[in-house]
């Protein structure tokens, strides 16, 4: 069946330093979304990216979808301790609303 | 606007036992989802329901039933519960590809 793939599953750096989380699916996606969960918290939807090739900035977050469309990544320039949490990957693949969740890649920031 | 409720907040149950876990949104979706989640293996969808009274099954339905009898509610049910079971379990409802999720609730079984 469809599975997605999230690296790394940890990620502790510096306050200021940049951090980049990676998403592989097998096969050809239809979209994918991206979440971010607080500790303690639920998940809360970040963005979609639907066509191949996408790029989309929300302030410090980049995201992109790759032009095969099965891969997808997050990265955040100069983190900040609000950054703290889990973020995930969550592909659809055109399946009738269901989506397939990456294991996520939890985020510490040391100020 | 209270968003997707979610009843109750913690639960621990012994093992055998049933209970029912309630869903609300008020946003008027069609689409609502339940997953669980443990540490290290993401959101997993248990079953999940296009509109009123269907449902589906998603990745990890076993030991789990739902119902949709109203539009605004999706409920999960664990006929008998076991350890395995134990986890938090987060639903959700959907619009435009937009999941929202409501705040979950921590199940344990002994």
């Amino acid at each position: 069946g469809q599975q997605v793939m999230q690296i790394p599953q940890y990620q502790h750096v510096q306050e200021g330093e940049d951090f980049t989380t990676y998403c592989n699916s097998s096969t050809t996606l239809s979209n994918i979304q991206w979440y971010k969960q607080r500790p303690g918290g639920h998940p809360v939807f970040l963005i979609q990216l639907v066509k191949s090739g996408e790029v989309k900035k929300q302030k410090r977050l980049t995201f992109q979808f790759g032009e095969a469309k099965k891969n997808s990544s997050l990265h955040i320039t100069a983190t900040q301790t609000t950054d703290v949490g889990t973020y995930f990957c969550a592909g659809d693949y055109n399946q009738g609303g269901k989506l397939i969740f990456g294991q996520g890649t939890e985020l510490s920031v040391k100020p | 606007n209270a968003g997707v409720t979610q009843t109750p907040k913690f639960r621990v149950l012994k093992t055998g036992q049933s209970m029912t876990l309630l869903c609300a949104q008020d946003m008027n979706h069609e689409y609502m989802y339940w997953y669980r989640q443990d540490p290290g293996m993401g959101l997993r969808l248990i079953h999940y329901s296009v509109g009123e009274g269907t449902t589906a099954k998603g990745e990890v339905p076993d030991g789990y039933n739902v119902s949709r009898l109203k539009k605004q509610n999706f409920l999960l049910g664990l006929e008998s519960a076991a350890p395995s079971q134990t986890s938090v379990y987060f639903c959700a409802s959907m619009r435009y590809n937009e999941q929202f999720f409501g705040p979950g609730t921590r199940l344990t079984v002994l």
